[in-house]
């Protein structure tokens, strides 16, 4: 069955342009998570979305990070104003919600801002 | 503070043997814990989740343990394949924070034939 997609597989941008990384989670998963993950790196929480409410937007790194998510679909992380540090892979995962902890990933989103 | 630690070096055996890979955490009182592997340039895939009240969990050649005494979970590979060569992630439910986990850093494995 389909997993979990993200795209664009890769962006490279200009500091300073805005980016917009898209995720498609599994059918029928209610929660899902965007994560950060610089070279080397272990996993940066950044949000959590169950439906389409945040309750919990804690590991946005600044105010130049939003996401939204439509339904129990599709999440957009937008990345305003990029700067080199933003470089990074940004992974999606999703999961059944409702005491099913189990995350399926996607295969992330590599962003280089030069 | 709460603390998720893996072993950031590298662990390298040889092919047959058994990988351990150990998982500490201070300030938590998880109900369960996993364990992932992560492959270069992939996301990290799910393998095996036990709970608070269970010591050990076996899946084909890999086993975990629990122990919320310690504090600490052990992640073992038996009869290494150099297939098996990749990062492995431990993760904890973060405390009242419903479907959320938290990751420890990772560490690589590399099965040397």
């Amino acid at each position: 069955g389909a997993g979990v997609s993200q795209s664009p597989s890769n962006k490279v941008t200009e500091k300073g342009k805005d980016v917009e990384l898209r995720c498609d989670p599994i059918s029928g998963h209610t929660a899902l998570y965007w994560y950060r993950q610089r070279l080397g790196q272990g996993l940066e929480f950044l949000i959590y979305f169950q439906g389409n409410s945040a309750p919990d937007k804690s590991g946005l790194p600044s105010d130049r990070f939003s996401a939204e998510r439509t339904g129990e679909s599709v999440s957009t992380l937008t990345i305003q104003r990029t700067q080199q540090e933003d470089s990074a892979v940004y992974l999606c995962a999703s999961s059944l919600g409702q005491g099913q902890f189990t995350q399926y990933f996607g295969p992330g989103t590599r962003l280089l801002v030069l | 503070s709460q603390k998720i630690e893996q072993n950031s070096e590298a662990l390298n055996i040889q092919e047959g043997k058994t990988a351990t890979l150990t998982c500490n955490y201070t300030n938590y009182s998880p109900a369960y814990l996993q364990w992932y592997r992560q492959d270069p340039g992939r996301g990290p895939v799910f393998l095996l989740l036990i709970r608070e009240n269970e010591k050990e969990k076996r899946k084909e050649r890999l086993k975990v343990t629990f122990d919320t005494t310690l504090k600490q979970s052990l992640f073992h590979i038996t009869a290494s394949q150099p297939a098996d060569s990749a990062t492995y992630l431990c993760a904890l439910d973060a405390q009242n924070a419903g479907n959320m986990l938290t990751f420890g850093g990772g560490t690589r494995l590399m099965v040397k034939p």
